[in-house]
């Protein structure tokens, strides 16, 4: 079974308006964390946002949000007020385990290719 | 700014020769980093994850005599495709992580293209 799965190849959502790109994961371990990447046609991965297994709350970083429900192993990442410069792909990524451990690795979903229209 | 540095950015290489890149911790030193390959419109899969002063851990189906890895500090890490072949053309990247708790930084990526 896949550890994240990222449904939807790819959105469109119109410019200035929110999007929502879900994520759902696969994980036995208690303790975890949940990752979104931004990777323009550059190529490079810009950190997003990143929500704690034991995070009481929904993390946020200015327009990006994401929406964790623990029960449901959704983790799924809103941006408001879209603009132009959100076209890219973006990667929910998993690591398991401890923080501090030495095992830290991240499990990549496959991507959602998300396309802002003017 | 880019607290990662990877290099070359792209590269095009004959069939049989050996390519190296090298990623760097700008500012902080990277007691781990990581190589991970993308082919184009997938996923990152994780290579090997390269510990400084020791031996690099592979992924399974990796294989350690064709990509080689050598952490020899604490802020470089460097991966080289040996005797490469157009099957070998991917993008590669390479992450760095700050301190124990702190998310991974990504190096911007080299584009690797064996004619």
């Amino acid at each position: 079974a896949q550890k994240i799965t990222q449904t939807q190849p790819g959105m469109f959502v119109q410019e200035k308006e929110a999007v929502t790109l879900d994520c759902t994961y696969d994980t036995s371990d208690p303790s975890y964390g949940l990752f979104w990447y931004k990777q323009p046609s550059s190529g490079e991965m810009i950190f997003l946002i990143y929500q704690g297994s034991y995070d009481q709350q929904n993390a946020t970083e200015g327009r990006y949000s994401l929406n964790f429900q623990k029960a449901r192993k959704s983790a799924n990442l809103v941006i408001s007020a879209s603009q132009l410069g959100d076209s890219a792909m973006y990667f929910c990524a998993m690591r398991e385990g401890y923080s501090g451990g030495s095992n830290y690795k991240l499990t990549f979903g496959k991507g959602t290719l998300l396309t802002v229209n003017p | 700014g880019a607290v990662v540095s990877q290099h070359p950015s792209r590269v095009i290489c004959k069939s049989g020769t050996s390519v190296k890149i090298e990623c760097r911790s700008l500012d902080f030193q990277a007691t781990t980093m990581f190589w991970y390959r993308q082919f184009p419109k997938q996923s990152l899969m994780l290579m090997a994850t390269s510990n400084e002063g020791s031996k690099a851990t592979y992924e399974q189906g990796v294989e350690k005599d064709k990509f080689l890895i050598n952490h020899a500090s604490l802020t470089l890490s460097t991966l080289t495709v040996t005797s490469a072949h157009p099957e070998d053309s991917s993008f590669y990247i390479c992450s760095a992580r700050r301190g124990v708790r702190e998310k991974l930084f990504f190096g911007s990526g080299t584009q690797l293209s064996v004619l």
